[in-house]
């Protein structure tokens, strides 16, 4: 069970906009920044998105995320065959003190 | 370019002892705090431990605490998690990773652990 709730799944064709949800609580999403990470298959996970919004030099700016009180999201536009992935929100949990992860959601592109 | 390099993994009993490293280069090392997350193959991320710039603070989850020690070499850049009383749950890819961009900036490649007899 994990601190952060994604949906397992998510999926769309070619060109289409998706959205991955990310809930958490006050001790986590609700007082610190949200990251998100996408795993390609075989490979280690890769930042995607930081401090909730911000972008690292060479990710496409497909990527979008937000955050609103205890939840973020991640938005995909313009979807890709290469997008297809894991995909994980985290944050610093205040309570556990430690970081929490997302389940993670598989991206399907069909 | 920002280079994070694990080893130490491998085959270990039930009980034992195993200690990984990560050799860090392309950024101050000494700057900056580095974690370890491990990922069981097929399933999600898992946070293990971090480590302030400097060495003075270090926090685990509650899974290992008592059981992993993480530490650091500044001088080597190398990060370490000493891991003992090993059980097939901890059986998992380790990874390290660093504080850049300000969570988990930049992943290694991880080191499989496998914990069996």
């Amino acid at each position: 069970q994990s601190v952060l709730t994604q949906p397992p799944s998510a999926s769309g064709t070619p060109g289409q906009r998706v959205t991955i949800s990310c809930s958490g609580s006050s001790s986590n999403i609700g007082s610190n920044y949200v990251y998100w990470y996408q795993q390609l298959p075989g490979t280690a996970p890769q930042l995607l998105i930081y401090r909730n919004n911000q972008r690292p030099s060479g990710v496409p700016d497909r990527f979008s995320g937000s955050k609103s009180g205890t939840s973020a999201s991640l938005a995909i536009s313009g979807l890709r065959s290469e997008d297809e992935a894991d995909y994980y929100c985290a944050t610093w949990d205040d309570s556990l003190s430690g970081v929490a992860f997302g389940g993670g959601t598989k991206l399907t592109v069909l | 370019e920002v280079q994070l390099v694990e080893s130490g993994g491998g085959l270990v009993q039930p009980g034992g002892s195993l200690r990984l490293s990560c050799a860090a280069s392309g950024f101050i090392f000494s700057s900056y705090w580095m974690h370890w997350v491990r990922q069981v193959p097929g399933k999600g991320l898992v946070w293990v431990s971090r480590i302030k710039s400097d060495g003075s603070s270090t926090d685990y989850a509650d899974s290992v605490k008592g059981r992993f020690t993480i530490s650091r070499d500044n001088a080597k850049n190398t990060l370490y998690l000493q891991m003992n009383s090993l059980r097939a749950e901890d059986t998992a890819v380790y990874y390290c990773a660093s504080n850049i961009f300000g969570l988990l900036g930049s992943w290694g490649q991880g080191t499989l652990v496998t914990v069996s007899s």
